[in-house]
């Protein structure tokens, strides 16, 4: 059974950093093309990064790019989300999510529980 | 960005009863639509892929149509546990973008 678990949320003042982590287990993780998508308090889904199944290519929104940085362990079958110069406006939970083997869907299949990030004085 | 539109933001329904959502995107997508339900506290849970394609393990309840800009979700014979947050999303160019939500409340 496929499960996706993060950790590493909290809270954390504007300008600090956090390192969110996703474990993955249940697929062959290096198989997969992986994305963090987050949702601020009581609003909808906003993807954040992309990451290719080899870690080669990563993508990011426009509100995150340059602060934020995508990564993976294959071998720990383990994602990454390094969060730097934090915002208010990122407070959020935190999902990451498998995107669907299908390139004719380009969905997000399996989703972790989410963790929550707060950035706040 | 592709910006998608769902209609209606909240709707009420009986149990039993048929449900239809909407989503318009900003410019065609093809076929490159998905529908997700979220739960209050949970993650958001897979529907539909592809616009019509229903992901393993959902119920026949749920079906989906759609080719370009304009797409709907519709649930028959609302069921309790249908009474959820559902969410479009598109995967024809990048960045992947989502609806704003539409809330299905019992009535």
């Amino acid at each position: 059974e496929v499960h996706l678990v993060e950790s590493g949320g909290g809270l954390v003042q504007p300008g600090g950093s956090l390192r969110l982590s996703c474990a993955a287990s249940g697929f062959t993780f290096g198989r997969y093309e992986m994305n963090w998508v987050r949702q601020a308090p009581g609003k909808g889904l906003e993807w954040v990064s992309y990451i290719s199944d080899s870690g080669n290519l990563k993508k990011y929104a426009d509100s995150v790019k340059g602060r934020l940085t995508i990564s993976r362990d294959n071998a720990n079958n383990s994602l990454y989300l390094q969060m730097d110069n934090l915002r208010a406006e990122d407070t959020a939970v935190y999902y990451c999510a498998r995107d669907k083997a299908d390139l004719a869907s380009r969905a997000y299949d399996y989703w972790g529980q989410g963790t929550l990030v707060t950035v706040s004085s | 960005d592709i910006q998608m539109t769902q209609s209606p933001s909240s709707l009420s329904a009986s149990v039993g009863d048929r449900v239809t959502i909407t989503c318009r995107a900003s410019q065609s997508i093809s076929r490159y639509l998905n529908w997700y339900q979220q739960k209050p506290g949970k993650a958001p849970n897979l529907l539909i892929y592809a616009t019509s394609n229903l992901q393993n393990g959902v119920t026949p309840r749920f079906s989906g149509s759609g080719y370009g800009t304009d797409f709907t979700l519709t649930i028959n014979n609302v069921q309790p546990e249908d009474f959820a947050t559902y969410f479009c999303q598109q995967g024809d160019s990048s960045p992947r973008t989502f609806g704003q939500g539409t809330k299905l409340e019992i009535k």
